[in-house]
């Protein structure tokens, strides 16, 4: 089915380790975005494409990173966990500068002991 | 700058109720409006949207009316089943960015 996938679905990190959150969409869409969900909270914007190449800084960075290789993925990385990284990770897709939604992926879990 | 506020949940309601959840923007702009619903585990799904002043957004017996002048998008349906518990987003499209309210818990009781 056409869509954003993610994976994993579940993670459980070490204080310190590192780990890459991968990302797909198979829509040829250009803007690609990666959100954190807090419990009880609302989304917050960590990074963001407009196409291959392209990357840039949303509201919460910090601690993270991100490539843009293909239109097709946008792996988010952590280096060195911490635990107030803990929290759902959402990656979403949208086409071009249309007034358009995203498509969210189903999302990642991921928990910094 | 560009934000969206919602009115703080839970909301609780029996089967059959009227829905209202409040949302209020501020933009720079011609912004889009939209609503998303997230069931439990799962990530955002669209549910309407609206591009422009005046503009009705609806889906499955919910409806969203961009209303320019008091800069609000509120949420609203008829009535509520017990499968329309989720938790409700309204967002705001303008440039590359959108900006997610806080989210609204609906639970709905039989």
């Amino acid at each position: 089915n056409a869509g954003v996938t993610q994976t994993p679905k579940f993670r459980i990190l070490k204080i310190g380790q590192s780990m890459t959150l991968q990302c797909a969409q198979d829509m040829n869409h250009n803007y690609m975005y990666w959100y954190r969900q807090d419990p009880g909270m609302g989304l917050k914007l960590i990074y963001y494409s407009v196409g291959a190449g392209i990357t840039d800084k949303g509201e919460v960075p910090n601690g993270y990173n991100v490539s843009r290789s293909t239109t097709e993925d946008f792996p988010l990385r952590l280096e060195l966990a911490a635990p107030s990284q803990t929290s759902v990770y959402f990656c979403a897709s949208r086409a071009g500068t249309s007034p358009e939604g995203y498509t969210f992926g189903s999302g990642t879990r991921l928990t910094v002991v | 700058g560009n934000s969206v506020t919602q009115m703080e949940g839970p909301v609780t309601l029996s089967e059959e109720a009227f829905l209202t959840i409040n949302c209020t923007y501020t933009a720079t702009g011609y912004p889009s409006l939209f609503w998303y619903v997230q069931y439990p585990g799962e990530g955002l799904q669209l549910l309407l949207k609206a591009t422009k002043a005046d503009d009705k957004g609806s889906n499955k017996g919910f409806e969203a009316t961009y209303r320019k002048e008091t800069t609000s998008f509120h949420l609203e349906k008829g009535s509520v089943q017990v499968s329309d518990s989720a938790v409700y987003f309204c967002a705001l499209g303008n440039f590359n960015k959108f900006y997610f309210g806080s989210g609204t818990k609906l639970n709905v009781k039989p």
